[in-house]
């Protein structure tokens, strides 16, 4: 079964400055995609960046962008610039192409601080 | 367009009742999940159903069934609550592809 580990349960960045959030997964797939979410106390899930595996090029959305390396099967995301609204509850999450499982399954989130 | 619309947002049992989550999608999609939420522990799958006429168990089915009533919904439900189903209770749904999870809004039920 495909695990998602993050092992940063807390994170605190300050404004302006750069963080980076780990992820790392384990499965036996060579074809698969990863995503980060965002979580904010509203409790929505919001998407922030998709990976797919047979794309060697890291994903970016603006201030988001990912450090994927398919060998260490690592995923992490780095926000430049931390913003207030950028404060909330982040999550990894990995599925397999579809056609085998179209499950998402999670990493257990960190909590992104950001301060003054 | 309202998206994942999840009903009712919060609900508080007591123990050995039942209770339906509602969901519902407008965005024609042939997936849709139910996930749980708890501190620590991330999103668990507790069903989801691939297209519409099936539906598989995920990684927590036990305690929950759940219906595909139609392509647009997709019902979850607790036939005798216990307090460990205390949690926030997300929808999903999703086309096909690499296009990503769309979720409701949550429901936060409390069994006592």
């Amino acid at each position: 079964a495909q695990t998602v580990t993050q092992s940063q349960p807390e994170m605190s960045v300050q404004e302006a400055e750069t963080v980076t959030l780990s992820c790392t997964y384990d499965t036996s797939e060579s074809d698969y995609y990863l995503f980060w979410y965002k979580q904010p106390p509203s409790r929505q899930m919001i998407l922030v960046i998709r990976q797919e595996a047979y794309k060697q090029q890291n994903a970016t959305e603006n201030r988001f962008s990912v450090n994927f390396q398919k060998a260490a099967k690592s995923f992490s995301l780095k926000i430049s610039d931390s913003q207030l609204g950028d404060a909330a509850m982040y999550f990894c999450a990995y599925r397999a192409v579809p056609g085998t499982a179209s499950k998402l399954t999670f990493g257990t989130g960190t909590r992104l601080q950001v301060t003054l | 367009n309202a998206g994942v619309t999840q009903t009712p947002k919060f609900q508080v049992l007591k123990t050995g009742q039942s209770m339906t989550l509602q969901c519902a999608q407008d965005m024609n999609h042939n997936s849709m999940y139910w996930y749980r939420q708890d501190p620590g522990m991330g999103l668990r799958l507790i069903y989801y159903s691939a297209s519409e006429g099936t539906t598989d168990k995920g990684e927590v089915p036990n305690g929950y069934n759940v219906s595909r009533l139609n392509k647009r919904e997709f019902s979850l439900r607790l036939e005798s609550a216990a307090p460990s189903q205390t949690s926030v209770y997300f929808c999903a749904s999703m086309m096909t592809g690499n296009s990503p999870l769309h979720f409701g809004n949550g429901t936060r039920l409390t069994v006592t």
